[in-house]
C-alpha cells in the first residue's frame, strides 16, 4: 500500500495565499479530494475529483494535480480557513482509500 | 436535506465487538452512485477510512481491518450498520458515517469522494 503526505503545518497572513500539497504515488492514478475540518467538528468538504468545489465552498479555494502531488491552494485566506486539511484518494492496491496525514493552517 | 447520524455505546469493553448504526435521511440506500461509509479518527491523530457498502451490495474494506469489520444495510429502515470485533483501547476514536459518492473520469477510471458528514460518535475502549 502507499502512503499520502502532507506538511504537518503551514501558517498564512490574512488575505495570503497558501498551497497545502499532498504527495503520494496514488495521485499519479487517482484523483484527490480535500476535507478541512475545524476543533470540535466534523471534516467537511472542500474540493473534489483535483478541482471540483461542492456549492457553498467559496471560490478562493481551488485544487491541482501534477505527477504525485495534488495541493489546495487557498487565494485570500480569511480567519475562518484557520482549520486542519486532509487530502484523500484511493491507494495503489486499488482497495483501499487513504487520507493524508493533515495539515494545520494557521492564519495570522 | 440529507442528514447522517450515528449511534452505538459510548463506552466498550476490551475484545468485545462494537456495533455502530448510521441513518441517513434526504437520499436512498438504493442510489447505485452513493454510498455510505465509516471513517474513524483517534484523539489527536488523522482520519481513516475503514469500510464502504453501495447500493449494488458493493463492500470495501481497509486492508488493515478487514479481519474485524463487517458493514450490512437495512434499506427500509435507511440504515448501514458497522461492527467491529476485539475492540482494543487502540480502536479508541470517533467514528464517522458519510455519505459516499462514486464517479468515473474521461478514462472510465472511479474515484470517491465523502460529501456528507454526520456529526460522529465517540467511542472509548477502557475496562
Amino acid at each position: 500500500s502507499s502512503e499520502l503526505t502532507q506538511d504537518p503545518a503551514v501558517s498564512v497572513a490574512l488575505g495570503q495565499t497558501v498551497r497545502i500539497t499532498c504527495q503520494g504515488d496514488s495521485l499519479r492514478s487517482y484523483y484527490a479530494s480535500w476535507y478541512q475540518q475545524k476543533p470540535g467538528q466534523a471534516p467537511t468538504l472542500v474540493i473534489y475529483g483535483t478541482d471540483n468545489r461542492p456549492s457553498g465552498i467559496p471560490d478562493r479555494f481551488s485544487g491541482s494535480s501534477s505527477g504525485n502531488t495534488a495541493s489546495l491552494t487557498i487565494t485570500g485566506a480569511q480567519a475562518e480557513d484557520e482549520a486542519d486539511y486532509y487530502c484523500y484518494s484511493r491507494d495503489t492496491n486499488d482497495n483501499d482509500l487513504i487520507f493524508g496525514g493533515g495539515t494545520k493552517v494557521t492564519v495570522l | 436535506q440529507v442528514t447522517l447520524k450515528e449511534s452505538g455505546p459510548v463506552l466498550v469493553k476490551p475484545a468485545e465487538t462494537l456495533t455502530l448504526t448510521c441513518t441517513v435521511a434526504g437520499f436512498s440506500l438504493n442510489n447505485g452512485r452513493m454510498g455510505v461509509s465509516w471513517i474513524r479518527q483517534s484523539p489527536g491523530k488523522a482520519l481513516e477510512w475503514l469500510a464502504h457498502i453501495f447500493s449494488n451490495d458493493e463492500k470495501s474494506y481497509s486492508t488493515s481491518l478487514k479481519n474485524r469489520l463487517t458493514i450490512s444495510r437495512d434499506t427500509s429502515k435507511s440504515q448501514v450498520v458497522l461492527t467491529m470485533t476485539n475492540m482494543d483501547p487502540v480502536d479508541t476514536a470517533t467514528y464517522y458515517c458519510v455519505r459516499i459518492l462514486k464517479r468515473y473520469d474521461s478514462s472510465g477510471h472511479s474515484y470517491y469522494y465523502l460529501d456528507v458528514w454526520g456529526k460522529g460518535t465517540t467511542v472509548t475502549v477502557s475496562s
